[in-house]
Protein backbone atom coordinates (compact mmCIF):
# COMPACT_ATOMS: atom_id res chain seq x y z
CA UNK A 1 0.00 0.00 0.00
CA UNK A 2 1.36 3.37 -1.26
CA UNK A 3 2.50 5.74 2.25
CA UNK A 4 3.49 9.29 2.15
CA UNK A 5 7.33 8.67 3.73
CA UNK A 6 8.65 11.51 6.31
CA UNK A 7 11.84 11.52 7.62
CA UNK A 8 13.36 11.95 10.61
CA UNK A 9 11.18 10.49 12.76
CA UNK A 10 12.41 12.12 15.43
CA UNK A 11 14.50 15.23 16.17
CA UNK A 12 15.95 16.94 19.21
CA UNK A 13 17.56 19.84 18.58
CA UNK A 14 18.94 23.23 20.99
CA UNK A 15 17.12 26.54 20.06
CA UNK A 16 18.70 28.39 17.18
CA UNK A 17 19.39 25.48 15.70
CA UNK A 18 18.42 24.90 12.15
CA UNK A 19 16.56 21.62 11.27
CA UNK A 20 14.76 20.14 8.22
CA UNK A 21 12.35 17.51 7.75
CA UNK A 22 12.02 15.40 4.30
CA UNK A 23 8.35 14.28 3.10
CA UNK A 24 7.68 12.45 -0.22
CA UNK A 25 4.24 11.91 -1.00
CA UNK A 26 2.22 9.06 -2.61
CA UNK A 27 3.24 8.67 -6.03
CA UNK A 28 1.62 10.78 -8.30
CA UNK A 29 0.04 13.07 -5.97
CA UNK A 30 0.06 16.23 -7.34
CA UNK A 31 -0.76 18.21 -3.61
CA UNK A 32 0.89 18.34 -0.56
CA UNK A 33 0.77 19.65 2.60
CA UNK A 34 2.84 20.51 5.65
CA UNK A 35 0.94 20.74 9.40
CA UNK A 36 2.09 21.32 12.56
CA UNK A 37 0.65 19.41 15.13
CA UNK A 38 1.02 20.46 18.78
CA UNK A 39 0.53 18.29 21.46
CA UNK A 40 -3.12 17.93 22.31
CA UNK A 41 -3.81 19.87 19.90
CA UNK A 42 -5.57 19.07 15.98
CA UNK A 43 -3.08 19.50 13.25
CA UNK A 44 -2.66 23.19 11.56
CA UNK A 45 -1.62 24.07 8.12
CA UNK A 46 1.44 25.63 7.35
CA UNK A 47 2.05 25.30 3.70
CA UNK A 48 0.14 23.82 0.57
CA UNK A 49 1.79 22.51 -2.75
CA UNK A 50 0.20 22.22 -6.10
CA UNK A 51 2.63 20.32 -8.14
CA UNK A 52 5.90 22.74 -7.61
CA UNK A 53 3.67 26.05 -6.51
CA UNK A 54 2.94 27.20 -3.31
CA UNK A 55 -0.99 27.50 -3.04
CA UNK A 56 -1.40 28.54 0.67
CA UNK A 57 1.46 29.68 3.24
CA UNK A 58 -0.59 32.39 4.96
CA UNK A 59 -0.10 30.46 8.39
CA UNK A 60 3.99 29.90 7.83
CA UNK A 61 6.12 31.52 9.85
CA UNK A 62 8.02 33.03 7.47
CA UNK A 63 11.29 34.43 9.26
CA UNK A 64 11.99 31.54 10.87
CA UNK A 65 10.15 28.58 8.14
CA UNK A 66 10.82 27.87 4.54
CA UNK A 67 9.42 24.88 2.17
CA UNK A 68 10.47 23.84 -1.18
CA UNK A 69 9.04 21.41 -3.74
CA UNK A 70 11.37 21.80 -6.16
CA UNK A 71 11.06 19.18 -8.97
CA UNK A 72 6.59 18.82 -7.74
CA UNK A 73 7.45 15.61 -5.90
CA UNK A 74 9.22 15.11 -2.68
CA UNK A 75 9.43 18.25 -0.32
CA UNK A 76 11.57 19.83 2.51
CA UNK A 77 10.36 21.94 5.70
CA UNK A 78 13.28 23.79 7.28
CA UNK A 79 13.20 25.91 10.33
CA UNK A 80 16.04 28.21 11.40
CA UNK A 81 16.69 29.58 13.66
CA UNK A 82 14.67 26.40 15.67
CA UNK A 83 13.06 28.03 18.63
CA UNK A 84 11.69 26.23 21.93
CA UNK A 85 7.33 27.03 20.79
CA UNK A 86 8.71 24.82 17.66
CA UNK A 87 8.01 21.57 19.39
CA UNK A 88 5.68 19.97 17.80
CA UNK A 89 4.62 16.78 15.23
CA UNK A 90 5.27 18.08 11.66
CA UNK A 91 3.21 15.84 9.46
CA UNK A 92 3.26 15.69 5.92
CA UNK A 93 0.05 14.69 3.67
CA UNK A 94 -0.66 14.53 0.39
CA UNK A 95 -3.99 14.18 -1.84
CA UNK A 96 -4.18 12.82 -5.44
CA UNK A 97 -5.44 15.23 -8.99
CA UNK A 98 -5.62 19.22 -8.61
CA UNK A 99 -8.94 19.29 -7.51
CA UNK A 100 -9.98 18.91 -4.30
CA UNK A 101 -10.81 15.14 -3.53
CA UNK A 102 -11.30 15.03 0.52
CA UNK A 103 -8.83 12.83 1.45
CA UNK A 104 -5.58 13.55 2.89
CA UNK A 105 -3.37 10.91 3.34
CA UNK A 106 -0.87 11.63 6.26
CA UNK A 107 2.60 10.46 6.75
CA UNK A 108 3.70 8.98 10.44
CA UNK A 109 5.37 12.54 10.98
CA UNK A 110 8.42 14.05 12.49
CA UNK A 111 8.28 14.82 15.97
CA UNK A 112 10.56 17.89 16.62
CA UNK A 113 12.12 18.39 20.45
CA UNK A 114 13.38 21.73 20.89
CA UNK A 115 15.57 22.38 23.72
CA UNK B 1 -6.60 29.51 13.44
CA UNK B 2 -8.71 26.62 14.54
CA UNK B 3 -12.37 27.36 13.12
CA UNK B 4 -14.06 24.08 14.24
CA UNK B 5 -15.15 23.58 17.84
CA UNK B 6 -14.94 19.59 19.14
CA UNK B 7 -16.34 18.16 22.07
CA UNK B 8 -15.83 16.44 24.45
CA UNK B 9 -11.97 16.35 24.79
CA UNK B 10 -11.74 12.90 26.19
CA UNK B 11 -14.63 10.62 26.22
CA UNK B 12 -14.40 7.00 28.18
CA UNK B 13 -16.77 4.29 26.87
CA UNK B 14 -17.52 0.79 27.76
CA UNK B 15 -17.41 -2.14 25.02
CA UNK B 16 -20.17 -2.24 23.13
CA UNK B 17 -21.41 1.33 24.38
CA UNK B 18 -22.42 4.03 21.84
CA UNK B 19 -19.14 6.84 21.47
CA UNK B 20 -20.50 10.19 20.51
CA UNK B 21 -17.94 13.38 19.39
CA UNK B 22 -19.29 16.54 18.56
CA UNK B 23 -18.00 19.74 16.25
CA UNK B 24 -19.22 22.77 15.21
CA UNK B 25 -17.88 25.46 12.29
CA UNK B 26 -18.45 28.85 11.73
CA UNK B 27 -17.61 29.15 8.04
CA UNK B 28 -20.67 28.89 6.15
CA UNK B 29 -18.35 27.94 3.05
CA UNK B 30 -17.22 25.30 4.35
CA UNK B 31 -18.70 22.26 2.32
CA UNK B 32 -16.53 18.95 3.50
CA UNK B 33 -16.80 17.63 6.50
CA UNK B 34 -14.23 14.59 7.87
CA UNK B 35 -13.58 12.66 10.77
CA UNK B 36 -10.20 11.42 10.97
CA UNK B 37 -8.66 8.63 13.54
CA UNK B 38 -5.06 8.96 14.73
CA UNK B 39 -3.88 5.94 16.94
CA UNK B 40 -0.25 7.18 18.83
CA UNK B 41 2.80 7.65 16.65
CA UNK B 42 1.16 7.45 13.61
CA UNK B 43 -0.32 10.40 11.30
CA UNK B 44 -4.29 10.66 10.83
CA UNK B 45 -6.49 8.92 8.50
CA UNK B 46 -9.78 9.48 6.96
CA UNK B 47 -12.30 7.89 8.94
CA UNK B 48 -15.81 8.97 7.30
CA UNK B 49 -16.45 11.85 5.73
CA UNK B 50 -19.77 13.84 4.58
CA UNK B 51 -20.75 16.87 2.34
CA UNK B 52 -23.22 19.14 3.55
CA UNK B 53 -26.42 18.29 0.99
CA UNK B 54 -26.76 14.83 3.16
CA UNK B 55 -27.91 14.77 6.93
CA UNK B 56 -26.15 11.51 7.29
CA UNK B 57 -24.13 9.23 6.38
CA UNK B 58 -23.48 5.57 8.08
CA UNK B 59 -20.57 3.42 7.23
CA UNK B 60 -20.39 0.11 8.87
CA UNK B 61 -20.50 0.88 12.44
CA UNK B 62 -19.65 5.07 11.99
CA UNK B 63 -21.94 7.55 11.06
CA UNK B 64 -21.91 11.35 10.46
CA UNK B 65 -25.04 12.84 11.69
CA UNK B 66 -25.10 16.48 9.67
CA UNK B 67 -27.07 19.31 11.02
CA UNK B 68 -26.30 22.67 8.32
CA UNK B 69 -28.69 25.10 10.20
CA UNK B 70 -27.30 24.43 13.43
CA UNK B 71 -23.40 24.68 12.16
CA UNK B 72 -22.81 21.10 13.54
CA UNK B 73 -21.78 17.49 13.04
CA UNK B 74 -20.90 14.66 15.03
CA UNK B 75 -19.53 11.55 14.75
CA UNK B 76 -21.08 8.35 15.93
CA UNK B 77 -19.69 5.11 16.93
CA UNK B 78 -21.78 2.43 17.70
CA UNK B 79 -20.78 -0.82 19.31
CA UNK B 80 -17.49 0.68 20.43
CA UNK B 81 -14.44 -1.61 20.55
CA UNK B 82 -11.12 -1.38 22.30
CA UNK B 83 -9.64 -1.07 19.17
CA UNK B 84 -11.92 1.87 18.20
CA UNK B 85 -9.40 3.68 21.18
CA UNK B 86 -7.63 6.88 19.52
CA UNK B 87 -7.86 10.26 19.09
CA UNK B 88 -10.47 11.72 16.52
CA UNK B 89 -10.31 14.77 15.12
CA UNK B 90 -13.30 16.41 13.05
CA UNK B 91 -12.37 18.71 10.37
CA UNK B 92 -14.07 21.39 7.88
CA UNK B 93 -12.85 22.66 3.93
CA UNK B 94 -13.71 25.12 2.05
CA UNK B 95 -13.69 23.42 -2.01
CA UNK B 96 -10.25 24.81 -2.53
CA UNK B 97 -8.61 22.55 -0.02
CA UNK B 98 -7.82 24.72 3.27
CA UNK B 99 -8.86 21.93 5.66
CA UNK B 100 -8.95 22.92 8.70
CA UNK B 101 -8.94 20.75 11.98
CA UNK B 102 -10.30 20.26 15.66
CA UNK B 103 -8.56 20.00 18.72
CA UNK B 104 -9.30 16.39 18.67
CA UNK B 105 -11.17 14.19 21.38
CA UNK B 106 -9.43 11.08 22.74
CA UNK B 107 -11.56 7.90 22.98
CA UNK B 108 -10.58 5.04 25.08
CA UNK B 109 -13.00 1.76 24.92
CA UNK B 110 -12.95 0.09 28.17
CA UNK B 111 -13.53 -4.09 27.76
Amino acid sequence: EAEVAQSPRYKITEKSQAVAFWCDPISGHATLYWYRQILGQGPELLVQFQDESVVDDSQLPKDRFSAERLKGVDSTLKIQPAELGDSAMYLCASSPGRAFTGELFFGEGSRLTVL
Amino acid sequence: QQQVKQSPQSLIVQKGGISIINCAYENTAFDYFPWYQQFPGKGPALLIAIRPDVSEKKEGRFTISFNKSAKQFSLHIMDSQPGDSATYFCAASKSNNDMRFGAGTRLTVKP
